[in-house]
């Protein structure tokens, strides 16, 4: 059974950093690429970047420059960081597992989510 | 950017009845297509992907279709642990958009 756990800071000054970190338990670390996803009621599911085992990341074009995902495949973890957040950067946080284009691409893993705020 | 839009983003019904979703691609996305179910609390959680193929352990109530720009979800006799949230979620292109969720509710 694959089970994904997250955890970070969650409220965050405007202009500050956004770090969570995910692990995966049970499952194949290799041969999938682990996403990050967030929530929000304005603008709902948000995908914002991948990692696959060797360290290839991809990035939602909108949050490119403020972005980085990285992996830790000694430990099954991998992790996001966002820089200066706003407002806009408020809602839940998830992690995920994304399988292959050729079993449809779709996120069938996913952590238990972190409510990020940010406020003064 | 692929946008997608799912109809209605409300629906009311009742225990036994059929619901149909949709949801609709801006450009042709071929059957990269997936559904999710979401609810209060809860991260989501797959029901279907390639448009049609019924995730493991998903209940046969769930169907999908659909091609091309224009795809829906079924739910053939309403049960009540399927009033939630759903999300569509499309793959063709370098990144992953999704709908803006229907929320199905009890009339």
């Amino acid at each position: 059974q694959v089970q994904l756990q997250q955890w970070g800071a969650g409220l965050l000054k405007p202009s500050e950093t956004l770090s969570l970190t995910c692990a995966v338990y049970g499952g194949s670390f290799s041969g999938y690429y682990w996403s990050w996803i967030r929530q929000s009621a304005e603008k709902g599911l948000e995908w914002i970047g991948e990692i696959n085992h060797s360290g290839t990341t991809k990035y939602n074009p909108s949050l490119e420059s403020r972005v980085s995902v990285d992996v830790d495949p000694s430990k099954n973890q991998f992790s996001l960081k966002l820089t200066s957040v706003t407002a806009a950067d408020m809602g839940i946080y998830y992690c995920a597992r994304r399988r292959l284009r050729s079993r449809g691409a779709c996120f069938e893993y996913w952590g238990q989510g972190t409510v990020v705020t940010v406020s003064s | 950017d692929i946008q997608m839009t799912q109809s209605p983003s409300t629906l009311s019904a009742s225990v036994g009845d059929r619901v149909t979703i949709t949801c609709r691609a801006n450009q042709t996305i071929g059957s990269w297509l997936a559904w999710y179910q979401q609810k209060p609390g809860k991260a989501p959680k797959l029901l279907m992907y390639k448009a049609s193929i019924l995730e493991s352990g998903v209940s046969s109530r769930f169907s999908g279709s659909g091609s091309g720009t224009e795809f829906t979800l079924t739910i053939s006799s309403l049960q009540p642990d399927d009033f939630a949230t759903y999300h569509c979620q499309q793959y063709n292109s370098p990144m992953y958009t999704f709908g803006q969720g229907t929320k199905l509710e009890i009339k």
